[in-house]
């Protein structure tokens, strides 16, 4: 259980365009998703978190109008990298919380992570 | 905070040999604690968690240690294998548990 997909897996696209990357929970309800950027050898680093039904909340000196989020169900969550360029060239990484409905949030709630989406921008 | 921008650090042990990958958090109010392995090209794979309750616990080869005192995690691996070689991030709760902040991590290298 919890498996995390993301589509696509690996996308090149040409500097200007946009590109949409798909985060679905498998076989549980996400009431929260989060995406997160990862450079080569670095660690990852969390751009937003998206809550079904709600704005995404975006983390320090991430664009908003740049990388779209969108969370319209409890099990998919999108994210649209606007304009691309290619300092946007990056691993893009889901990940969701399983969370059951009807209670309470506990922190020890695990997010659970997709295989990652590779960006290159030419 | 978050993590930005280190080059990893690498422990090399014989296969076979146990590891041990130590882990370094910030925030004294953290009361969940993950490690995650990332493969070359893959997501984060959830490993084993400990709250903050509790000083130890052990899954299938793999033990972690919480040392609230010096905010100090670590991740215990016994009898290493070459399929263990990969990424491996601590993470903690922060912001009320509503997003895991993610240590710098470590690559583990078995060598033969």
């Amino acid at each position: 259980g919890a498996v995390v997909s993301q589509h696509p897996s690996w996308v090149i696209c040409k500097s200007g365009t946009s590109v949409k990357i798909e985060c679905r929970s498998l076989d549980f309800q996400a009431t929260t998703m989060f995406w997160y950027r990862q450079f080569p050898k670095q660690s990852l680093m969390l751009m937003a978190t998206s809550n079904e039904g709600s704005k995404a909340t975006y983390e320090q000196g991430v664009e908003k109008d740049k990388f779209l989020i969108n969370h319209a169900s409890l099990t998919l969550s999108t994210l649209t990298v606007t304009s691309a360029h290619p300092e946007d060239s990056s691993f893009y990484i889901c990940s969701a919380r399983d969370r059951a409905s009807g209670r309470a949030f506990r922190s020890t709630d695990t997010q659970y992570f997709g295989p990652g989406t590779r960006l290159t921008v030419l | 905070g978050e993590s930005v921008g280190l080059h990893l650090p690498t422990l090399s042990v014989q296969e076979g040999d146990n590891s041990i990958i130590n882990c370094a958090y910030s925030n004294s109010a953290s009361d969940y604690f993950i490690w995650y392995k990332q493969e070359s090209g893959k997501g984060p794979q959830f490993i084993i968690d400990i709250r903050s309750n509790m000083d130890k616990r052990q899954g299938q080869r793999v033990t972690v240690l919480l040392n609230k005192t010096v905010k100090h995690l670590s991740l215990q691996i016994a009898a290493t294998q070459p399929g263990d070689s990969a990424v491996y991030f601590c993470a903690e709760t922060g912001n009320y548990g509503q997003n895991f902040v993610f240590g710098p991590g470590t690559r583990l290298s078995v060598l033969p």
